[in-house]
């Protein structure tokens, strides 16, 4: 299995608070990305990385900002929460961000913005 | 915007049974993965595609790239419990490296 976590794995906040999501690889790959996964979605992206410091965005990244500032970090925050940002979090890898490469997925964060 | 499309959105079965599941696009992607994922856990990738009419078997499951490159497939021959999960295509776009997912099928397959 990948080397990859996610912290914390479950959080119940509440409106307008900001919250910190973090995601940690041993791999050493160079890509790291944020999914959301809602029923009927599938997953959809938020903000991915290419590099330290290095962060674009994507599909739904409205109320979102990420920051890398190693190669094993990746932090998602809400700015201020709202409770349509409820959702399963999940970070992912990928070495090179090659076409058709294989992105390993953590093992989620379960988020309640009541 | 590049959209995926799975079919069906539930799948109940018994053990033994066949299935297919759909994954279509009006879109041309230049690659197509399937992924598993199990209560509680991130996906896991299954295959990957990269050739328009490409079949790949992975034991009893067989997935196809359509010639256009614009849908897959994924035919399960004798269900077992243990394929019990979320199947999720996800296409490379050709305009971006950036992984677009299908809307998944739940898939139930009963002892």
């Amino acid at each position: 299995d990948a080397g990859i976590t996610q912290s914390p794995r479950h959080k119940v906040t509440e409106t307008g608070t900001p919250v910190t999501l973090r995601c940690h690889q041993t791999e050493n790959h160079r890509y790291m990305y944020w999914y959301r996964q809602d029923p009927g979605h599938g997953l959809r992206l938020i903000h991915y990385s290419y590099g330290v410091k290095d962060t674009d965005k994507g599909e739904v990244s409205d109320g979102y900002s990420v920051s890398r500032s190693k190669t094993e970090d990746f932090l998602l925050t809400l700015e201020s929460a709202t409770s349509s940002q409820t959702s399963v979090y999940f970070c992912a890898i990928s070495e090179s961000g090659g076409s058709g490469e294989t992105q390993y997925f953590g093992p989620g964060t379960r988020l309640l913005v009541l | 915007t590049q959209l995926l499309e799975q079919s069906p959105q539930f799948l109940s079965i018994q053990e033994g049974e066949n299935l297919t599941v759909y994954c279509n696009s009006s879109s041309v992607f230049s690659s197509l993965q399937w992924y598993r994922q199990e209560p509680g856990e991130g996906p896991v990738l299954l295959v990957t595609v990269v050739t328009g009419g490409e079949v790949k078997k992975l034991k009893r499951l067989t997935f196809q790239f359509g010639d256009a490159r614009k849908d897959s497939s994924l035919h399960i021959t004798a269900a077992q419990t243990g394929d019990t999960g979320l199947y999720l295509c996800a296409g490379d776009g050709t305009a971006t490296n950036k992984l677009i997912f299908g809307t998944g099928t739940l898939l139930a397959v009963q002892p």
